[in-house]
């Protein structure tokens, strides 16, 4: 069963447009979410991350949301640059212990000129 | 240049063979971990560390195994390698501080054929 999910396997934007990835999210015991961006043949690039404390953190141009009532996520880019393109994967952490992150399957975000 | 790097990059081996995918990392995190990617599943967690000799199973760690004598060092081993093995495997370290667990950096990749 997945516990985090990215409904859209790919999303086209124009350039200089807001992007808005979406996830969601199903265990209840998550307290950390983060957002990677990757490129082919590259690993995952940390971009941004929130804690379940907040409900906005921003970094530059990109912005995460999180609505803990309806466990959902989101990651907005603006505005969207060509160097934007990639798959973006949403992450989630169970508190305590030292396990691993649970990913959503991606999101392939295309940034049309 | 600090970071963490991945060995081989691409690897093509047989059934049944024994191959290990190296791990090294110069940030002396503490958190280890390895991850496979594959069409349709995002990563998934094979095994993790948090420390030297530290080691646990993750979602998927059926078929390997792993060690961590050093801080710095994370190999993981495919004992008798399957075709379902075939993947893209990713290392990654974090450091823990009084924060809470950093985010987790990764490696390149190791694309793995079995054939």
């Amino acid at each position: 069963d997945q516990q985090v999910k990215q409904n859209s396997p790919s999303l086209s934007v124009q350039e200089g447009r807001i992007s808005i990835l979406n996830c969601d999210y199903t265990n209840s015991m998550f307290d950390y979410f983060l957002w990677y961006k990757k490129y082919p043949a590259e690993g995952p690039t940390f971009l941004i991350s929130i804690s379940s404390i907040k409900d906005k953190n921003e970094d530059g141009r990109f912005t995460v949301f999180l609505n803990k009532s309806a466990k959902h996520l989101s990651l907005h880019i603006v505005p969207s640059q060509p160097g934007d393109s990639a798959v973006y994967f949403c992450a989630a952490r169970a508190g305590g212990g030292a396990d691993g992150l649970t990913f959503g399957k991606g999101t392939h975000l295309i940034i049309q000129p | 240049d600090a970071g963490i790097t991945q060995s081989p990059r691409y690897k093509i081996t047989e059934t049944g063979r024994q191959v290990t995918l190296m791990c090294h990392q110069t940030w002396s995190h503490s958190y280890m971990f390895w991850y496979r990617q594959d069409l349709g599943h995002g990563l998934r967690l094979i095994y993790y560390s948090a420390a030297a000799d530290i080691t646990d199973k993750g979602e998927v760690p059926d078929g390997y195994v792993v060690s961590r004598s050093k801080t710095e060092n994370f190999p993981l081993t495919l004992e008798s390698a399957t075709r379902s093995q075939t993947s893209v495997y990713f290392c990654a370290s974090s450091e823990s501080t009084w924060q809470g667990r950093q985010p987790q950096h990764f490696g390149d990749g190791t694309r793995l054929s079995i054939l």
